[in-house]
């Protein structure tokens, strides 16, 4: 069975500042990883993904994310935070088996930032 | 924009009611997801369907069901609707059926049940 942990429901950081939003995953398989954004009143969209091959991945909007297997981690940052970065964060692991393909999502971060 | 529709945008309706939601997946898709996020529980998934056929099932209750048609188009049908089912409902699609084909998500339906 598959699951995700995001540590934090809600983070505030200043414009400029770092941003790290943080996903602990729990998977019986490899797993597939992704990060998703929702603004409000819109869909989802994905900013990155792991399947295999290299821990460390880059998205879109400058947002990047790093595979840590040892720690089962997936964890979400941004070296300098935009006003317009500021909406939910979902990370998802991609089930397997008797959920099929669906993703399995964490109850989400909500990213404020101020000027 | 994902190239996902959804329809409509917005329901209200009574409790003990019946809706239905409609998805139009990419064009070229094949595997259609219905998810449901709430306050309560968050992002879930409810149901796979891929290329007409029932894929997967997950908390999806006795009172909804789905399907997809041979235009590949999906339905999500609510019934005997209580005051919990308010939620927003998101279809995406994906061109296969495995985990490692990339999910594009529709802008989802807001139901409201009074």
């Amino acid at each position: 069975a598959q699951s995700v942990t995001q540590l934090g429901s809600h983070v505030s950081v200043s414009e400029g500042a770092l941003v790290l939003l943080r996903c602990n995953y729990s998977s019986s398989v490899p797993p597939y990883l992704f990060w998703y954004v929702q603004y409000p009143n819109q869909g989802l969209q994905l900013l990155l993904k792991y399947t295999t091959g290299a821990t460390l991945v880059k998205g879109i909007n400058g947002f990047e994310a790093e595979f840590k297997k040892s720690e089962t981690s997936f964890h979400l940052t941004k070296p300098s935070a935009h006003m317009s970065d500021a909406a939910e964060y979902f990370c998802a692991v991609s089930g397997f088996n008797q959920a099929g393909t669906a993703l399995i999502f964490g109850k989400g971060t909500t990213l404020s930032v101020s000027s | 924009d994902s190239g996902v529709t959804q329809t409509p945008k917005h329901l209200i309706t009574a409790t003990g009611q019946r809706v239905t939601l409609r998805c139009s997946p990419r064009s070229g898709d094949l595997s259609v997801y219905w998810y449901q996020q709430s306050l309560d529980q968050g992002l879930q998934f409810l149901i796979q369907y891929y290329n007409g056929e029932e894929r997967a099932k997950g908390n999806i209750l006795e009172r909804f069901s789905a399907q997809q048609f041979p235009d590949l188009h999906s339905e999500l049908n609510l019934s005997s609707l209580e005051l919990g089912d308010s939620a927003l409902y998101f279809c995406a699609s994906s061109v296969g059926p495995s985990r490692f084909h990339e999910q594009f998500f529709g802008p989802g339906t807001r139901l409201t049940v009074l």
